[in-house]
C-alpha cells in the first residue's frame, strides 16, 4: 500500500546551521510531493512543493530535492532561525486531494 | 484572500453523539478534502470532494461521512462518536482536481469525545 517514511523524528540544530529532513515513498506512481510546517495549535502550512517532472526546487532558504529512481525526497533549510522551530511533514500524492503523510519531524532551532 | 475556514474550532461531545464540521474552501477552489490528525496515527486522509461528488475515500468506517455543496463548501459528519474519534479534523482545498494541484489546509476543528 501507499506509505511515506520520514526521518528523523526529531532534529535539533543551532541557529544558522542547516537542517535536512528525508522522506521515502513506496508508490512509484506518486507525482506530487509537498512539505508542510505545523506550529502548535495550527493547521499545516504549505512551505514548498515539487512535482515529479522536476528534480529540485528552491525558495529562499528552503529547497526540496526529488530522486524518483530511489523514491526519495528531501527538505533542506539553510541558515535556520528560531522561528523555523515547528513540526514538518512530508507528503506524497498519486491522486488529487489524497496526500499520504510522513510521521513528522520536530525541528528545534536553538538560539 | 481568505484561507480555508473551518467551524467550529473547538468542540466537546459525548460518546454516542454525532457531530458535523463545516469547511469553506479558498475562494475559487472546487476540491475539498478532509483529514484526521491524532498523535498516534498522524495525518490520515478521510475523503475528497469535487463538484459535489466524492472522488476518493480513505480507510475509515462508515460513521464518517461528508458532502459538498454547489458553492464548494463542505461538511463532514461523524455519527455514534467513540473516544478514539478525538482528534484534530483538518479541511483542505485545492483549485481543481488533477495532477499536482497545490493543497492548502485550514486551522482545523478540535474534537474531544468524552
Amino acid at each position: 500500500g501507499e506509505n511515506v517514511e520520514q526521518h528523523p523524528s526529531t532534529l535539533s540544530v543551532q541557529e544558522g546551521d542547516s537542517a535536512v529532513i528525508k522522506c521515502t515513498y513506496s508508490d512509484s506512481a506518486s507525482n506530487y510531493f509537498p512539505w508542510y510546517k505545523q506550529e502548535l495549535g495550527k493547521g499545516p502550512q504549505l512551505i514548498i512543493d515539487i512535482r515529479s517532472n522536476v528534480g529540485e526546487k528552491k525558495d529562499q532558504r528552503i529547497a526540496v530535492t526529488l530522486n524518483k529512481t530511489a523514491k526519495h525526497f528531501s527538505l533542506h533549510i539553510t541558515e535556520t532561525q528560531p522561528e523555523d522551530s515547528a513540526v514538518y511533514f512530508c507528503a506524497a500524492s498519486i491522486t488529487t486531494g489524497k496526500l499520504i503523510f510522513g510521521q513528522g519531524t520536530t525541528l528545534q532551532v536553538k538560539p | 484572500k481568505a484561507g480555508v475556514t473551518q467551524t467550529p474550532r473547538y468542540l466537546i461531545k459525548t460518546r454516542g453523539q454525532q457531530v458535523t464540521l463545516s469547511c469553506s474552501p479558498i475562494s475559487g477552489h472546487r476540491s475539498v478534502s478532509w483529514y484526521q490528525q491524532t498523535p498516534g496515527q498522524g495525518l490520515q486522509f478521510l475523503f475528497e470532494y469535487f463538484s459535489e461528488t466524492q472522488r476518493n475515500k480513505g480507510n475509515f468506517p462508515g460513521r464518517f461521512s461528508g458532502r459538498q455543496f454547489s458553492n464548494s463548501r463542505s461538511e463532514m459528519n461523524v455519527s455514534t462518536l467513540e473516544l478514539g474519534d478525538s482528534a484534530l479534523y483538518l479541511c483542505a482545498s485545492s483549485l481543481s482536481t488533477g495532477f499536482g494541484n497545490t493543497i492548502y489546509f485550514g486551522e482545523g476543528s478540535w474534537l474531544t469525545v468524552v
